[in-house]
């Protein structure tokens, strides 16, 4: 049963546009997202959250949007550079005291120059 | 400061042979985690721990031990390594940050179990 899907396993944009990650999950009671982005041989590294009481948020090239009543978040890249090829992932979690995130699949971006 | 380290960074196991993995973060964070990457499977939590000397289970904890004796530490142990278990395996640990457990990962140990 997975509770937090990406459904595109991949994804290549020109060097300069917009990149769209989509994310969507199962369970109502999620109230915490994050991004993370993940280079080869390396751990995942934070990139930037939201609550759910927020619809959007943005930090420099980077903006996540979460739409409650879909079920969906998504995290725009604009513009995209080389260096954002990687693999990103979703996670969402519960704020009450459950400590735990969900991870899904990741998509792989792949920036073009 | 180090962040979150890893020990070791590759190990190649024969079916039947025990190892312990070694997480260890300087930055005093309450919680810990274990996680596995396979491909096509994301990151799932084999076990967590929110303090000194607790842990709890993830979603894949069979085959699985740890123990959080020290605040710094978290080990994950196979008691018997299995082909399925060959995986990448990473540490993460983490703070209450207002409404977020922001996780910071270790660099990964990629175990081969033959």
């Amino acid at each position: 049963d997975q509770q937090v899907k990406q459904n595109s396993p991949s994804l290549s944009v020109q060097e300069g546009r917009i990149s769209i990650l989509n994310c969507d999950y199962t369970n109502s009671m999620f109230d915490y997202f994050l991004w993370y982005k993940k280079y080869p041989a390396e751990g995942p590294t934070f990139l930037i959250s939201i609550s759910s009481i927020k619809d959007k948020n943005e930090d420099g090239r980077f903006t996540v949007f979460l739409n409650k009543s879909a079920k969906h978040l998504s995290l725009h890249i604009v513009p995209s550079q080389p260096g954002d090829s990687a693999v990103y992932f979703c996670a969402a979690s519960w704020t009450s005291g459950t400590y735990k995130y969900i991870f899904g699949t990741g998509t792989r971006l792949k920036v073009l120059a | 400061n180090a962040g979150v380290t890893q020990t070791p960074k590759f190990r190649v196991l024969k079916t039947g042979q025990s190892m312990t993995l070694l997480c260890a973060q300087d930055m005093n964070h309450e919680y810990m985690y274990w996680y596995r990457q396979d491909p096509g499977m994301g990151l799932r939590l084999i076990h967590y721990s929110v303090g000194e000397g607790t842990t709890a289970k993830g979603e894949v904890p069979d085959g699985y031990n740890v123990s959080r004796l020290k605040k710094q530490n978290f080990l994950l142990g196979l008691e018997s390594a299995a082909p399925s278990q060959t995986s990448v395996y990473f540490c993460a640990s983490s703070y209450r940050k207002g409404l977020s457990y922001e996780q910071y990962f270790g660099p990964g140990t990629r175990l081969t179990v033959t």
